[in-house]
Protein backbone atom coordinates (compact mmCIF):
# COMPACT_ATOMS: atom_id res chain seq x y z
CA UNK A 1 0.00 0.00 0.00
CA UNK A 2 1.67 3.42 -1.12
CA UNK A 3 -1.03 5.59 0.42
CA UNK A 4 0.07 8.82 1.78
CA UNK A 5 -2.96 10.04 4.23
CA UNK A 6 -3.10 13.86 5.38
CA UNK A 7 -5.50 14.80 8.22
CA UNK A 8 -7.35 16.89 8.53
CA UNK A 9 -9.35 17.52 5.04
CA UNK A 10 -9.60 21.45 5.69
CA UNK A 11 -8.64 23.21 8.54
CA UNK A 12 -10.47 27.12 9.17
CA UNK A 13 -8.42 29.01 12.15
CA UNK A 14 -8.52 32.97 13.04
CA UNK A 15 -4.86 35.19 12.00
CA UNK A 16 -2.47 34.62 14.72
CA UNK A 17 -3.72 30.82 15.79
CA UNK A 18 -1.11 28.56 15.93
CA UNK A 19 -2.31 25.26 13.98
CA UNK A 20 -0.58 22.01 12.77
CA UNK A 21 -1.43 18.96 10.53
CA UNK A 22 -0.60 15.62 10.22
CA UNK A 23 0.75 13.01 7.38
CA UNK A 24 0.83 9.83 8.03
CA UNK A 25 2.35 7.09 5.38
CA UNK A 26 3.83 3.55 5.18
CA UNK A 27 7.05 3.45 7.36
CA UNK A 28 8.57 0.87 5.60
CA UNK A 29 11.63 1.54 2.97
CA UNK A 30 11.77 4.98 3.62
CA UNK A 31 13.81 6.97 1.35
CA UNK A 32 12.44 11.25 1.82
CA UNK A 33 9.19 13.41 2.92
CA UNK A 34 8.37 16.18 1.33
CA UNK A 35 6.08 18.92 2.06
CA UNK A 36 4.52 21.78 -0.56
CA UNK A 37 2.84 24.76 -0.14
CA UNK A 38 0.08 25.29 -3.19
CA UNK A 39 -1.29 28.93 -3.11
CA UNK A 40 -4.15 29.08 -5.45
CA UNK A 41 -3.58 29.56 -8.85
CA UNK A 42 -0.03 29.01 -8.08
CA UNK A 43 2.06 25.87 -8.83
CA UNK A 44 3.36 23.66 -5.62
CA UNK A 45 6.54 25.42 -4.23
CA UNK A 46 8.59 23.22 -2.02
CA UNK A 47 9.12 23.59 2.12
CA UNK A 48 11.04 21.03 3.63
CA UNK A 49 12.71 17.89 2.39
CA UNK A 50 13.26 15.44 5.19
CA UNK A 51 15.26 12.14 5.10
CA UNK A 52 16.32 11.18 8.86
CA UNK A 53 13.93 10.06 11.62
CA UNK A 54 14.05 12.97 14.68
CA UNK A 55 14.31 15.36 11.51
CA UNK A 56 13.19 18.85 12.58
CA UNK A 57 13.16 21.82 10.03
CA UNK A 58 12.28 25.17 10.17
CA UNK A 59 11.52 28.25 7.98
CA UNK A 60 10.31 31.22 9.55
CA UNK A 61 7.05 30.46 11.44
CA UNK A 62 6.37 27.41 9.88
CA UNK A 63 8.26 23.93 10.76
CA UNK A 64 8.25 20.25 10.77
CA UNK A 65 9.24 16.97 12.05
CA UNK A 66 9.70 13.22 11.33
CA UNK A 67 8.93 9.74 12.51
CA UNK A 68 9.89 7.62 10.21
CA UNK A 69 9.70 4.50 12.64
CA UNK A 70 6.08 5.39 13.09
CA UNK A 71 5.39 6.86 9.55
CA UNK A 72 3.81 10.53 10.56
CA UNK A 73 5.22 14.19 10.25
CA UNK A 74 3.46 17.25 11.67
CA UNK A 75 3.74 20.39 10.14
CA UNK A 76 3.32 23.59 12.54
CA UNK A 77 2.25 27.08 11.33
CA UNK A 78 2.67 29.98 14.61
CA UNK A 79 0.89 32.61 14.57
CA UNK A 80 -1.00 32.02 11.04
CA UNK A 81 -1.17 35.00 8.73
CA UNK A 82 -3.90 35.15 5.89
CA UNK A 83 -0.88 34.63 3.06
CA UNK A 84 -0.97 31.56 4.40
CA UNK A 85 -3.91 30.27 3.68
CA UNK A 86 -2.90 27.61 0.73
CA UNK A 87 -3.24 23.70 0.67
CA UNK A 88 0.03 21.91 2.45
CA UNK A 89 0.90 18.91 0.56
CA UNK A 90 3.24 16.28 1.65
CA UNK A 91 4.48 13.30 -0.71
CA UNK A 92 6.50 10.14 0.25
CA UNK A 93 9.60 8.91 -1.90
CA UNK A 94 9.10 5.40 -2.67
CA UNK A 95 12.19 4.22 -4.07
CA UNK A 96 15.90 5.41 -4.94
CA UNK A 97 15.40 7.24 -8.48
CA UNK A 98 12.28 8.84 -7.35
CA UNK A 99 8.88 7.91 -7.15
CA UNK A 100 7.06 10.53 -5.46
CA UNK A 101 3.63 9.94 -3.81
CA UNK A 102 1.43 12.90 -2.67
CA UNK A 103 -1.14 13.03 -0.20
CA UNK A 104 -4.75 14.70 -0.73
CA UNK A 105 -3.52 17.81 1.28
CA UNK A 106 -4.97 19.98 3.82
CA UNK A 107 -6.53 22.83 3.01
CA UNK A 108 -5.70 25.88 5.40
CA UNK A 109 -7.28 29.32 5.46
CA UNK A 110 -6.54 31.91 7.77
CA UNK A 111 -9.10 34.70 8.88
CA UNK A 112 -8.18 37.97 9.09
CA UNK B 1 16.97 30.37 -14.88
CA UNK B 2 14.08 29.68 -16.29
CA UNK B 3 11.58 28.05 -14.15
CA UNK B 4 9.76 24.77 -15.46
CA UNK B 5 7.29 25.83 -19.05
CA UNK B 6 4.43 24.13 -19.52
CA UNK B 7 2.60 24.15 -22.71
CA UNK B 8 -0.58 24.98 -23.70
CA UNK B 9 -1.69 26.10 -20.64
CA UNK B 10 -4.93 25.73 -21.65
CA UNK B 11 -6.62 23.30 -24.06
CA UNK B 12 -9.82 22.23 -24.99
CA UNK B 13 -10.56 19.10 -27.09
CA UNK B 14 -13.33 17.53 -28.36
CA UNK B 15 -13.34 13.44 -27.40
CA UNK B 16 -12.00 11.18 -29.69
CA UNK B 17 -8.63 13.80 -30.72
CA UNK B 18 -5.31 13.18 -29.56
CA UNK B 19 -3.75 15.79 -27.65
CA UNK B 20 0.03 16.16 -26.85
CA UNK B 21 1.06 18.47 -23.60
CA UNK B 22 4.53 19.61 -23.62
CA UNK B 23 7.00 19.70 -20.57
CA UNK B 24 10.59 21.71 -20.35
CA UNK B 25 12.38 21.24 -17.32
CA UNK B 26 15.14 23.60 -15.29
CA UNK B 27 18.40 22.91 -17.31
CA UNK B 28 20.53 20.42 -15.68
CA UNK B 29 17.40 18.34 -13.98
CA UNK B 30 17.85 15.00 -14.77
CA UNK B 31 14.38 13.96 -12.85
CA UNK B 32 11.17 14.92 -14.47
CA UNK B 33 7.72 13.99 -12.77
CA UNK B 34 3.99 14.10 -14.40
CA UNK B 35 0.82 14.76 -12.62
CA UNK B 36 -2.22 15.60 -12.69
CA UNK B 37 -4.99 16.79 -10.71
CA UNK B 38 -8.97 16.09 -11.02
CA UNK B 39 -11.28 18.08 -10.00
CA UNK B 40 -12.08 17.97 -6.22
CA UNK B 41 -8.92 15.18 -5.97
CA UNK B 42 -5.36 15.32 -5.22
CA UNK B 43 -1.96 15.35 -6.59
CA UNK B 44 -2.02 11.54 -8.77
CA UNK B 45 1.29 10.32 -10.03
CA UNK B 46 1.65 9.40 -13.41
CA UNK B 47 4.79 8.80 -14.60
CA UNK B 48 8.45 10.13 -13.65
CA UNK B 49 12.02 10.02 -15.68
CA UNK B 50 15.66 9.46 -14.66
CA UNK B 51 17.73 11.00 -17.65
CA UNK B 52 15.55 9.67 -20.47
CA UNK B 53 14.37 6.79 -18.94
CA UNK B 54 10.93 5.99 -17.30
CA UNK B 55 12.21 3.71 -14.36
CA UNK B 56 7.82 3.45 -13.57
CA UNK B 57 4.78 4.02 -16.00
CA UNK B 58 2.42 2.77 -13.41
CA UNK B 59 0.56 5.05 -12.98
CA UNK B 60 -0.47 6.08 -16.08
CA UNK B 61 -4.22 5.75 -16.23
CA UNK B 62 -4.31 3.57 -19.51
CA UNK B 63 -2.67 2.90 -22.43
CA UNK B 64 -3.92 5.62 -24.03
CA UNK B 65 -1.35 7.66 -22.30
CA UNK B 66 1.99 7.77 -22.93
CA UNK B 67 4.91 9.76 -22.20
CA UNK B 68 8.49 10.14 -23.40
CA UNK B 69 11.86 12.14 -22.77
CA UNK B 70 14.38 13.09 -25.12
CA UNK B 71 17.94 14.68 -24.45
CA UNK B 72 17.19 14.51 -20.57
CA UNK B 73 15.72 17.77 -21.55
CA UNK B 74 11.89 18.08 -23.31
CA UNK B 75 9.06 15.61 -21.91
CA UNK B 76 5.70 15.40 -24.19
CA UNK B 77 2.87 13.43 -22.77
CA UNK B 78 0.40 12.29 -24.95
CA UNK B 79 -2.97 11.24 -24.61
CA UNK B 80 -4.68 9.19 -27.29
CA UNK B 81 -8.66 9.39 -28.05
CA UNK B 82 -9.21 11.69 -25.17
CA UNK B 83 -12.15 11.02 -22.92
CA UNK B 84 -13.89 13.00 -20.54
CA UNK B 85 -11.88 11.59 -17.41
CA UNK B 86 -9.27 12.93 -18.98
CA UNK B 87 -10.15 16.44 -17.98
CA UNK B 88 -7.55 17.85 -15.11
CA UNK B 89 -5.11 19.79 -14.84
CA UNK B 90 -1.80 18.32 -16.14
CA UNK B 91 1.68 19.33 -13.49
CA UNK B 92 5.13 18.43 -14.61
CA UNK B 93 7.94 18.83 -12.35
CA UNK B 94 11.72 18.50 -11.85
CA UNK B 95 14.44 17.96 -9.77
CA UNK B 96 18.25 17.82 -9.60
CA UNK B 97 17.89 13.98 -9.36
CA UNK B 98 20.62 11.99 -8.78
CA UNK B 99 20.42 8.00 -7.90
CA UNK B 100 18.75 8.86 -4.18
CA UNK B 101 16.81 12.12 -5.86
CA UNK B 102 15.52 13.77 -2.07
CA UNK B 103 15.62 16.89 -4.05
CA UNK B 104 12.44 19.29 -3.86
CA UNK B 105 10.28 19.21 -7.14
CA UNK B 106 9.71 22.15 -9.20
CA UNK B 107 6.57 22.56 -10.81
CA UNK B 108 5.58 23.62 -14.24
CA UNK B 109 1.87 26.08 -13.67
CA UNK B 110 0.13 23.26 -15.18
CA UNK B 111 -1.67 22.41 -18.62
CA UNK B 112 -5.18 22.71 -17.91
CA UNK B 113 -7.19 20.04 -20.19
CA UNK B 114 -10.77 19.94 -20.93
CA UNK B 115 -12.21 17.36 -23.08
CA UNK B 116 -15.68 18.34 -24.54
Amino acid sequence: ILNVEQSPQSLHVQEGDSTNFTCSFPSSNFYALHWYRWETAKSPEALFVMTLNGDEKKKGRISATLNTKEGYSYLYIKGSQPEDSATYLCARLYNQGGKLIFGQGTELSVKP
Amino acid sequence: GAGVSQSPSNKVTEKGKDVELRCDPISGHTALYWYRQRLGQGLEFLIYFQGNSAPDKSGLPSDRFSAERTGESVSTLTIQRTQQEDSAVYLCASSYGGRLNTGELFFGEGSRLTVL
